[in-house]
């Protein structure tokens, strides 16, 4: 079965400082990875995805995420974080035998200003 | 391009009494998801259609959901009748297909359900 763990449940960064957000997945095969983002009373945005090629993938509003095969991981990164950030963000695997979306259970970013 | 719309946003019922939400995908769009989303968790699939017809409805609690896509457009999931426990927040998405490349998903607002 296929599945998704964001250890940290609420992060807290002041504005302008580096984040880094935590996901490991558990898939049988080649997993397809999504990141995606949650204001609150919004729906969820994707903010990028990983399908192969290139283990950094870059996203919008300047979110990049790393696929580590070894480490069956895929973390999402900002050099510097803007107030509008502060969201809830959810790691999802699926993958070509699936088609299923698998959520984490997200983590919540607080920033600082 | 609008995007996939939901209705209502709000709803607050007692317990035992039924409530159906409407979902409008994004246009083209073949593939429709509902998904639930408890506080403090990830949204977890309830249904997903094909056009008109149920690719995966594994999840959905048969005995008190139930959903249809009529004419392969717009959505409705029904609860009937509803318990506390789901209290959630229901998402609506929509993707264009199957396929790899088509399968992003675009999320609705959702709608805040709340069961007194």
């Amino acid at each position: 079965a296929q599945s998704v763990t964001q250890p940290d449940i609420h992060i807290t960064v002041s504005e302008g400082a580096s984040l880094e957000l935590r996901c490991n997945y558990s898939y049988g095969a080649t997993p397809y990875l999504f990141w995606y983002v949650q204001s609150p009373g919004q729906g969820l945005q994707l903010l990028l995805k990983y399908f192969s090629g290139d283990t950094l993938v870059q996203g919008i509003k300047g979110f990049e995420a790393e696929f580590k095969r070894s480490q069956s991981s895929f973390n999402l990164r900002k050099p510097s974080v803007h107030w509008s950030d502060a969201a809830e963000y959810f790691c999802a695997v699926t993958g070509a035998g699936s088609y299923q979306l698998t959520f984490g259970k997200g983590t919540k970013l607080s920033v600082i200003p | 391009e609008a995007g996939v719309a939901q209705s209502p946003r709000y709803k607050i019922i007692e317990k035992r009494q039924s409530v159906a939400f409407w979902c409008n995908p994004i246009s083209g769009h073949a593939t429709l998801y509902w998904y639930q989303q408890i506080l403090g968790q990830g949204p977890k699939l309830l249904i997903q259609f094909q056009n008109n017809g149920v690719v995966d409805d594994s999840q959905l609690p048969k005995d008190r959901f139930s959903a249809e896509r009529l004419k392969g457009v717009d959505s409705t999931l029904k609860i009937q009748p509803a318990k506390l426990e789901d209290s959630a927040v229901y998402l609506c998405a929509s993707s264009l297909g199957q396929g790899l490349a088509k399968n992003i998903q675009y999320f609705g607002a959702g709608t805040r359900l709340s069961v007194l």
